[in-house]
This record gives structure tokens, C-alpha cells and sequence, in this order.
């Protein structure tokens, strides 16, 4: 089993659509969680922590349900700028190193 | 200069060449590293590096050789490569004692030929 598991997709969506992106991790003891949005042939760039009692940024909200050891992300009013590759990322906590885990990323695309 | 840079942005280079990657942060966090991140898949970590030491090598052949003089310098030497190490190769950087994530350089886009 993948420590960090997400649906490669891609998504296909229209503007101004709602979309949501699932991811599962494997250890239960991880403590950080992330997304990070990756641009084609870019670097990842963070997007928000997520915290327990989840948050919100904008158009942007990300779940968190330890019990499941499942992460969402959810994005309103799509635009078409949202385009990318958006990778669910967890910390390893057998690391003191504070080494980051990230998935294989979800790809979506916004259509006008 | 601000964030992570890294040199150069693309390289091309023979299989018998010597080369190397350099990273750099100015964010004063304590740790760096260096991922590879090939066409279609995912990031791989390759070294880690806290406080200038090396915690980590992920099983990365030798012919990839990194150094850390400070904490805010990084390189990867590179020699001998194969055709099959062409990816981008992105430094990182965080803080250890803090979980703000990680910050990523622009990368070096790599092709062996």
C-alpha cells in the first residue's frame, strides 16, 4: 500500500465549477498535512496546511478525518487558472528529520 | 533574493561530463533536500540534510554526490550520469522544528545525452 494514496484523474471541469480531491494516507501517527499545488514543469508551491477542525482559504477548503486517515480538498467557483496538479502531502513520523510524504498528485483541468 | 534559488535552470550534459546542481535558501531554515521528480511520476526523495548533516541518502547511486558546506547551500555533484536520470531535480527547504511545510526552488530541468 502507497503511504500517501490520491486519484491521479484528471479532473474535467467547467468554470466555476465545485470540485473535490480525496486522498488516504497510511500511518496513523502522522502529525502534518498538507497540499501543495504543482504547475506544469513548476515547482510545488503550498497551498494551506490542514488542520484538524479543518480551514478554509478563499475558494479553498481542506478536511481532515484522522479516524478514516483521509484528507480533502475542495475547490468553489473553479477557475481556469486553477489548472495544476494538486499533491496531498503528510509527514513521516518515524522521521525526526521532519521528512514530507506526498502523493502522486491529482491532476485538474478547468475548461472555459 | 528571496525563498530557495537554484542554478541553473536547465542543463544538458553528456554522459561523461561532470556537473552540479546548486541550491540555495535564504530563509534561514536548518534543513535541505533534494528530490527527483521524473515525467509522469511522482517526487522521489534523494538526500536530506539537517543542521549541514546528511540524515539521509534514499539509495541513490553514486554517481550523484551531495554537499552541504552550510545550511544554506546545497549542490549535487553529478558524473557519469545515464540517459535514464533526465528529470527535474528540485531543492527543498523547512525548518525543522516548525511544520510550515517545505519550500521548493524553481529546479534544474536535466538531460543526459
Amino acid at each position: 500500500r502507497k503511504e500517501v494514496e490520491q486519484d491521479p484523474g484528471p479532473f474535467n471541469v467547467p468554470e466555476g465549477a465545485t470540485v473535490a480531491f480525496n486522498c488516504t494516507y497510511s500511518n496513523s501517527a502522522s502529525q502534518s498535512f498538507f497540499w501543495y499545488r504543482q504547475d506544469c514543469r513548476k515547482e510545488p508551491k503550498l497551498l494551506m496546511s490542514v488542520y484538524s477542525s479543518g480551514n478554509e482559504d478563499g475558494r479553498f477548503t481542506a478536511q481532515l478525518n484522522r479516524a478514516s486517515q483521509y484528507i480533502s480538498l475542495l475547490i468553489r467557483d473553479s477557475k481556469l487558472s486553477d489548472s495544476a496538479t494538486y499533491l496531498c502531502v503528510v509527514n513521516d513520523p518515524a522521521d525526526s528529520s521532519y521528512k514530507l510524504i506526498f502523493g502522486s498528485g491529482t491532476r485538474l483541468l478547468v475548461r472555459p | 533574493e528571496t525563498g530557495v534559488t537554484q542554478t541553473p535552470r536547465h542543463l544538458v550534459m553528456g554522459m561523461t561530463n561532470k556537473k552540479s546542481l546548486k541550491c540555495e535558501q535564504h530563509l534561514g531554515h536548518n534543513a535541505m533536500y533534494w528530490y527527483k521528480q521524473s515525467a509522469k511520476k511522482p517526487l522521489e526523495l534523494m538526500f536530506v540534510y539537517n543542521f549541514k548533516e546528511q540524515t539521509e541518502n534514499n539509495s541513490v547511486p553514486s554517481r550523484f554526490s551531495p554537499e552541504c558546506p552550510n545550511s544554506s547551500h546545497l549542490f549535487l555533484h553529478l558524473h557519469t550520469l545515464q540517459p535514464e536520470d533526465s528529470a527535474l531535480y528540485l531543492c527543498a527547504s523547512s525548518q525543522i522544528d516548525r511544520n510550515y511545510g517545505y519550500t521548493f526552488g524553481s529546479g534544474t530541468r536535466l538531460t543526459v545525452v
